[in-house]
């Protein structure tokens, strides 16, 4: 999965909770991206990041906030759980913008109950 | 905005035979496209990519896409199905227009199912 690791693989949680999510990447690629994976809707963008504290929203970002203090570590944060946030998340890496290929890790699957 | 379309949400081949995954794409300007696959419980691996030039782009594990301007289409294409092909497979665009480092629009996904 092209030196991106996804921590933890699997969680379950409460709905009010603050839940975080961690991808790691060896690659020391500049781009950055939180996708969330959910039956019928495939693959939509929450946030990315272009470089170290550089971020934006995409297009779910509505309860989601993301962080990025070092290139290899960009963190997902649910602020307070809910279970419409049950899915399963991946993180991918690229090293230029543009037509450069997006790496995607091998997924987070989080259940809120 | 950009938009990808997958009108199947499953395809039935059997192995041996030729296969065919649809892909039809809406964007400002001109597109970046992308096949990718997912096996069970795995992350997406990407296949190939079509930025310019050659409109058939060869990718991973013999599969193939023609680009077609005037379909806005992207279809995947294999000559000879395997039964390991069994996969969800996913198209996505991104416009050259975009520009940044926003990220890709995905389809829904179909699934492959090789028959033996």
């Amino acid at each position: 999965d092209a030196g991106i690791t996804q921590s933890p693989r699997h969680k379950v949680t409460e709905t009010g909770t603050p839940v975080t999510l961690r991808c790691h990447q060896t690659e020391n690629h500049r781009y950055m991206y939180w996708y969330r994976q959910d039956p019928g809707h495939g693959l939509r963008l929450i946030h990315y990041s272009y470089g170290v504290k550089d971020t934006d929203k995409g297009e779910v970002s509505d309860g989601y906030s993301v962080s990025r203090s070092k290139t290899e570590d960009f963190l997902l944060t649910l602020e307070s759980a809910t279970s419409s946030q049950t899915s399963v998340y991946f993180c991918a890496i690229s090293e230029l913008w543009g037509a450069d290929t997006q790496y995607f890790g091998p997924g987070t699957r989080l259940t809120v109950l | 905005a950009q938009s990808v379309a997958q009108p199947e949400d499953q395809v039935n081949v059997a192995e041996g035979n030729p296969l065919t995954v649809k892909c039809t794409y809406s964007v400002s300007g001109n597109p970046y496209l992308f096949w990718y696959v997912q096996y069970p419980n795995r992350g997406l691996q990407f296949l190939l990519k079509y930025i310019t030039g050659d409109n058939l782009v060869k990718g991973s594990y013999g599969f193939e896409a023609e680009f077609n301007k005037s379909q806005t289409s992207f279809h995947l294409k294999k000559p000879s199905a395997l039964v390991s092909d069994s996969a969800l497979y996913f198209c996505a665009v991104r416009d050259m227009r975009g520009g940044g480092a926003d990220g890709l629009t995905f389809g829904k996904g179909t699934h492959l199912i090789i028959q033996p």
